[in-house]
């Protein structure tokens, strides 16, 4: 049973950077079966596919266009765990983040716990 | 992008009756459809995925089908447990895309 616990601040200012981190717990970052997501929802957009990250014999990510120049995953492999780094936010960053899993076939089998993050002044 | 499109947007249903929800995709995805639930305050949970194949541990009284661009979500006797909204994502190609969503409420 994977197991995902999530952690970062709530509230961040415009301009600044977000940074939220994914715990795994039951399976590994390094496993070549899955693949490491970040979604967030909003009442205005909905839920939104950020990116993610994968080991296939090496690293690779993929992003969304809408966030691609701002964001960045990083694998931990250290602490077996992933994070998301969103620079230059603004209000319309505001939304619930989650990280899940998927088994390479891009179904999301499990998600964090969600992370309310505000982005205000 | 591919854009996902799902109706109705919200329904009213009492217990036992029998639920059909539709997503239909803005191009061919072949059998990369999942359906999730969430509740109030939670994570989406996954319940079904390549379209027709339930998760381990969900009730056998959701299915799904479809292929091509037109998928459907049945809950065969809606439960008290079911009242949730329900949303539908590709997985055909990235970006991955969710539906808007469909809300289940009680008549």
């Amino acid at each position: 049973q994977v197991q995902l616990q999530q952690s970062g601040p709530g509230l961040v200012k415009p301009s600044e950077t977000l940074s939220l981190t994914c715990a795994i717990s039951g399976d590994s970052v390094s496993s070549t079966g899955a693949a490491w997501n970040w979604i967030r929802q909003s009442p205005s957009r909905g839920l939104e596919w950020l990116g993610r990250t994968y080991y296939r014999s090496k690293w690779y990510n993929d992003y969304a266009v809408t966030v691609k120049s701002r964001m960045t995953i990083n694998p931990d492999t250290s602490k077996n765990q992933f994070s998301l780094q969103l620079n230059s936010v603004s209000p319309e960053d505001t939304a619930v983040y989650y990280c899940a899993r998927d088994d390479s076939g891009g179904s999301l089998e499990s998600w964090g716990q969600g992370t309310l993050v505000t982005v205000s002044s | 992008d591919i854009q996902m499109t799902q109706s109705p947007s919200s329904l009213s249903a009492s217990v036992g009756d029998r639920v059909t929800i539709t997503c239909r995709a803005s191009q061919y995805i072949s059998r990369f459809l999942t359906w999730y639930q969430q509740k109030p305050g939670k994570a989406p949970h996954l319940l079904i995925y390549t379209s027709s194949s339930l998760q381990s541990g969900i009730p056998s009284r959701f299915s799904g089908s479809g292929s091509g661009t037109d998928f459907t979500l049945t809950i065969s006797s809606l439960q008290p447990e079911d009242f949730a909204t329900y949303f539908c994502q590709q997985s055909y190609s990235l970006p991955w895309t969710f539906g808007q969503g469909t809300k289940v409420e009680i008549k």
